[in-house]
């Protein structure tokens, strides 16, 4: 099972870029690396999904290294609202579609 | 279109009952899965459901099962319930394939008393 790790907590000020890595040595062929975002008492968002290389979309761009063991969520210029928890997931079709998310990191925006 | 729903959105039970939870998928979902959140746990894949049969499962015990129905609506049980089972409970919905966006419902939060 390929396992995620992020930091824990991050810092940041309005208007900064943001990047969030996490590392999925084990990370398979099949594999879909999937970042969503969570704010209190409500269920996770969808932010963007990648196979390999780079993806971006209205909201952020995700950076995936050619290895695929690491890959990197980049918020531009966030702003308060975006305080949050952001999990990065590998899911893979075993016949089905099976997630495992990380522990998540949560992202603290400052004034 | 409507987004995922689940029902009750909060629920109190104590040990040793039953708990019955209800997830209804965006309209043309056929695949829904069911999450665990807790604080010490983080977010954990129970099982997910497509087109009425369930096609992966997590590690959890036997107390927890679910279903599907043809309108993809989906139903989560747990049996027995332990103290252990409060958390938030999370249903997601998506087309189906692999790798596809999923959807999440607001959750019901359970508390085990």
């Amino acid at each position: 099972l390929a396992k995620t790790t992020q930091p824990i907590s991050m810092d940041s000020y309005e208007g900064q870029e943001v990047n969030i890595t996490c590392s999925h040595n084990n990370i398979a062929t099949n594999d879909y690396i999937t970042w969503y975002q969570q704010f209190p008492s409500q269920g996770p968002r969808f932010i963007i999904q990648g196979y390999k290389t780079k993806v971006t979309n209205e909201v952020a761009s995700l950076f995936i290294p050619a290895d695929r063991k690491s890959s990197t969520l980049s918020l531009p210029r966030v702003s308060l609202s975006d305080t949050a928890v952001y999990y990065c997931l590998v899911g893979w079709n075993t016949g089905g579609f099976k997630t495992i998310f990380g522990a998540g990191t949560r992202l603290f925006v400052k004034a | 279109k409507a987004g995922v729903t689940q029902t009750p959105r909060y629920l109190i039970k104590t040990r040793g009952q039953q708990v019955t939870l209800s997830c209804s998928p965006i309209s043309g979902h056929r695949s829904v899965s069911w999450y665990q959140q807790t604080p010490g746990q983080g977010l954990q894949f129970l099982f997910e459901y497509f087109s009425e049969t369930q096609r992966n499962k997590g590690n959890f015990p036997g107390r927890f099962s679910g279903r599907q129905f043809s309108n993809s609506r989906s139903e989560m049980n747990v049996s027995t319930l332990e103290l252990g089972d409060s958390a938030l409970y999370l249903c997601a919905s998506s087309l189906g394939g692999a790798g596809d966006e999923q959807y999440f419902g607001p959750g019901t939060r359970l508390t085990v008393t």
